[in-house]
């Protein structure tokens, strides 16, 4: 199946600081590229979806302003958490949409990147 | 999307079939019965996904009952590899989503294969 890829695979920062994930679809294109956070012992929570060339609309409650997301192309999407503090210590795993395909078949989940913010 | 109901938790022998089940009496006519399943520290990986027809694949069957008002996955033959978050998933067919394309996960059913 296609492959998802996400880039860090952890990460540990100090509190103020910002940090970018990055996920890529790398054998197919993704119009539509989605961000989920997991907290321990809990399941997938979205946070937003993003569209190739437009802004990503945010679910209820996520900060737009903190999670900033980026998907310039049809490959790259990136989350970027910005003043993270330690309560954004989290595992945030990306999922893809194969352009073409509406099935939720077609939507690939990346590894994940685990953050931790000291 | 209809809402999904899954015990919390089941265990399995080594070898042995295991069977997952799933209740979505909520479920519409054209909604489809998605599973997908995640091991720890991983993501999501996709199963088997079935309307109203009993299915299988490589990796599972899928049966679901006559009124579609619930659903059992089964392993045939289960490894501790298959030691992972079981999530059922009920969504309406491309082009009649009401909440976008997006996936929403339930809480799932951990299971855990013993040796």
């Amino acid at each position: 199946g296609a492959v998802v890829s996400q880039h860090p695979s952890w990460v540990i920062c100090k509190s103020g600081t910002s940090v970018k994930i990055e996920c890529r679809s790398l054998d197919f294109q993704a119009t539509t590229m989605f961000w989920y956070r997991q907290f321990p012992k809990q399941s997938l929570m979205l946070m937003a979806t993003s569209n190739e060339g437009s802004k990503a609309t945010y679910e209820q409650g996520v900060e737009k302003d903190k999670f900033l997301i980026n998907h310039a192309s049809l490959t790259l999407s990136t989350l970027t958490v910005t003043s993270a503090h330690p309560e954004d210590s989290s595992f945030y795993i990306c999922s893809a949409r194969q352009r073409g395909s509406g099935g939720v078949r077609a939507q690939y989940f990346g590894p994940g990147t685990r953050l931790l913010v000291l | 999307d209809a809402k999904t109901t899954q015990p919390t938790s089941m265990d399995c022998a080594e070898g042995r079939a295991a069977n997952l089940p799933c209740n979505h009496s909520t479920i519409s006519g054209n909604e489809y019965v998605y599973w997908y399943r995640q091991i720890h520290s991983q993501g999501p990986q996709y199963i088997i996904h079935g309307l109203k027809n009993n299915e299988t694949n490589e990796m599972a069957s899928l049966i679901i009952t006559e009124d579609r008002k619930s659903s059992t996955l089964i392993l045939p033959h289960a490894t501790l590899r298959d030691t992972a978050v079981y999530y059922c998933i009920v969504r309406p067919p491309r082009g009649q989503e009401t909440s976008g394309s997006r996936l929403t996960f339930g809480e799932g059913t951990q299971l855990t294969v013993n040796p």
